[in-house]
């Protein structure tokens, strides 16, 4: 049973491109979580959804940011007109149910804004 | 509300000594808490983990934890440190499911430096 998949697990981008992170779930996983590790910082919950549902998303920025969970492919995590400060770990976590007891990480996506 | 608090951002023992980390949380429900590692560029592995039952909790690796709500603390432990335990760790707290909370609060990270 694959783990949660991440990709890229390295992103390079300019100013102002946008950034697609990818996330797919373990297999019979309907929840997905979106976290930024911040360098030297710990990390920070961004969004939760489920399959076509965004159930929480008060950690994400309110501009700029954008994340969906079709009811097909993987969850993506949108970033729109990067700037440097974006620069992050982009981890996500997958779960069957709402619990956190059962959630597994993913090995997470390096996005470096040049 | 829930927060974590990790003492001590970096830490350094000697090899075969004892390895202890902090980690203070609050939560005005009962909470889960996890202890989690990260390896240089790269993702999370879960160490050890607090549901419910049993307040001492063994991990992987011969770390173990102790949860304590008196004192609202969930420290790291291993009686005997590696060389390959040189990592970052993490403490986290989440709320019980059904509380509409479930999502992950982590601390800052504390960074375990082993002297050989």
């Amino acid at each position: 049973n694959a783990g949660v998949m991440q990709n890229p697990r390295h992103l390079v981008r300019r100013r102002g491109q946008e950034a697609r992170l990818r996330c797919s779930p373990m297999k019979g996983h309907s929840h997905v979580y979106w976290y930024r590790q911040l360098p030297e910082e710990g990390l920070k919950f961004m969004v939760y959804l489920q399959k076509e549902n965004i159930i929480d998303e008060s950690g994400m920025p309110k501009e700029r940011f954008s994340a969906e969970f079709p009811k097909e492919g993987p969850s993506i995590l949108r970033i729109q007109q990067v700037v440097r400060g974006d620069s992050a770990a982009y981890f996500c976590a997958s779960s069957p149910d709402r619990s956190t007891d059962t959630q597994y990480f993913g090995p997470g996506t390096r996005l470096t804004v040049l | 509300a829930q927060s974590v608090t990790q003492l001590g951002s970096h830490v350094s023992v000697s090899e075969g000594a004892l390895v202890l980390l902090r980690c203070n949380y609050s939560s005005s429900v009962p909470p889960y808490l996890f202890w989690y590692v990260q390896y240089p560029n790269q993702g999370l592995q879960l160490l050890l983990k607090y549901t419910t039952g049993a307040t001492l909790v063994k991990g992987i690796n011969g770390f173990e934890a102790e949860f304590k709500k008196s004192e609202t603390s969930f420290h790291l432990t291993k009686p005997s440190a590696h060389m390959s335990d040189a990592a970052e760790y993490f403490c986290a707290v989440s709320q019980t499911i059904g509380f509409g909370n479930e999502k992950f609060t982590f601390g800052t990270g504390t960074r375990l430096t082993i002297i050989p």
